[in-house]
């Protein structure tokens, strides 16, 4: 079973919200971790999002709209990026990162289409 | 402006080697951690190996652990990747990223890396 598990594929309408979940691994608590996101456009490298440990320690990405936010749900121990007001610029692949056992680990990635 | 640069990546030989180097500008390099991450093509991310500051820590992920080899020249500026034992499973593009506090927050445009006869 692979560290983060993220859905291969989202679909939202413009103005609507999109939540993007990456979901630790049985035995692996979410709680204990700072989640990282990334946006990666076609033909371009990945861009730093955000990153998200509690709602008092959290980073906002340089120029990156506070439209993009992050948050867990201990329940599903799971990460969430959340965007709202979704653009048709939006329309990437995401990526979630933790740190763990001494390795950055990346999620699958997944692709949200605007349409 | 934080700018990184990749380069040395092309076309190699199952079983031969590369070495991938990462011109960085704008920031003082040597207080930052580096990272190199790939790309398969039409794949997702994987992150290769990280390094310190000073080059004293190192971490590889396990599928590369005796072929590549993360280091670093701070009088350089410069950030490395050294590659051994190519297999086709390496074939992607390499990316350099600055590593601040855990936040991968800059990132190069890459260089491909092709291993095939």
């Amino acid at each position: 079973q692979a560290v983060l598990t993220q859905p291969s594929s989202l679909s939202a309408s413009p103005g609507a919200s999109a939540s993007l979940t990456c979901t630790l691994r049985s035995g692996i608590n979410v709680d204990t971790y700072t989640i990282s996101w990334y946006q990666q456009k076609p033909g371009s490298p990945p861009q730093y999002l955000l990153r998200y440990n509690s709602d008092s320690n959290k980073q906002q990405g340089s120029g990156v709209p506070s439209r993009f936010s992050g948050s867990k749900d201990a329940s599903a121990n799971a990460g969430i990026l959340l965007i709202s007001g979704l653009q048709s610029e939006d329309e990437a692949d995401y990526y979630c990162k933790i740190w763990h056992s001494s390795a950055w680990v990346f999620g699958g990635g997944t692709k949200l289409t605007v349409l | 402006e934080v700018q990184l640069v990749e380069s040395g990546g092309g076309l190699v030989q199952p079983g031969g080697s590369l070495r991938l180097s990462c011109a960085a500008s704008g920031f003082t390099f040597s207080r930052y951690w580096m990272s190199w991450v790939r790309q398969a093509p039409g794949k997702g991310l994987e992150w290769v190996a990280n390094i310190k500051q000073d080059g004293s820590e190192k971490h590889h992920v396990d599928s590369v652990k005796g072929r590549l080899t993360i280091s670093r020249d701070n009088a350089k500026n410069s950030l490395y990747l050294q590659m051994n034992s190519l297999t086709a499973e390496d074939t992607a593009v390499y990316y350099c990223a600055r590593d601040d506090l855990g936040s991968l927050d800059h990132w190069g445009q890459g260089t491909l890396v092709t291993v095939s006869s």
